[in-house]
């Protein structure tokens, strides 16, 4: 089992959904990442969390430490939201980073 | 910079040429790591400066691969020898001491070897 699990692997959606994308992970950690990657593109950062919840725009981040469970929500989906969104969690014992494999989000029009 | 500086953009060697991939983290960050993305995969760790604690190298393939980092700021990934196997596009980030710093890429450097 790895120790960062995204779900779902594909998602395909139509545009304005409400998606939500999860992260699991069985090690102790001192911050969890959520990460885009474009399609060719380079990765950009969406939110660093350690407790609670972050909002930026459309997108909204919760971390539940105790359950060991994330989730990055995007609302009124779009076309340039499709992308491959990457869980990444920082281990608290050595703070090296251990990934998911990725969530490939495709929204239609 | 205001970012995450790497070079060159793209490289395109013959097998058995070495390379030399150049990573200039933001200013500050203390943190280095490097991975490597062929097509269509995830990322691959290779590795990981933190100050001025012995790196951890455990990600690299082979004997081939070394990286260094000078002055705790750019970091240099050599690949000796190069094989076709190592075409990807290799990728640095970086990120504040103490582990719990945003991360920040670099475009990364697509490495080709024909």
């Amino acid at each position: 089992k790895n120790e960062v699990e995204q779900s779902p692997q594909n998602l395909t959606a139509q545009e304005g959904e409400f998606i939500t994308i999860n992260c699991s992970y069985s090690v102790g950690i001192s911050a969890l990442h959520w990460l885009q990657q474009h399609p060719g593109g380079g990765i950009v950062s969406l939110f660093m969390l350690s407790s609670g919840k972050k909002k930026h725009g459309r997108l909204i981040a919760t971390i539940n430490i105790q359950e060991k469970h994330s989730s990055l929500h995007i609302t009124a989906s779009h076309p340039r939201d499709s992308a491959v969104y990457i869980c990444a969690v920082r281990s608290r014992s050595n703070y090296q980073l251990i990934w998911g494999a990725g969530t490939k989000l495709i929204i239609k029009p | 910079g205001a970012g995450v500086s790497q070079s060159p953009s793209n490289k395109v060697t013959e097998k058995g040429k070495d390379v030399e991939l150049r990573c200039d983290p933001i200013s500050g960050h203390t943190a280095l790591y490097w991975y490597r993305q062929s097509l269509g995969q995830g990322l691959e760790f290779l590795i990981y400066f933190q100050g001025n604690s012995a790196p951890d190298k455990s990600g690299l393939p082979s004997d081939r691969f070394s990286a260094e980092r000078t002055g705790g700021s750019v970091s240099t990934l050599t690949i000796q020898r190069t094989q076709q196997e190592d075409s990807a596009v290799y990728l640095c980030a970086s990120s504040l001491e103490g582990g719990t710093g945003e991360l920040f890429f670099g475009e990364g450097s697509r490495l080709t070897v024909l």
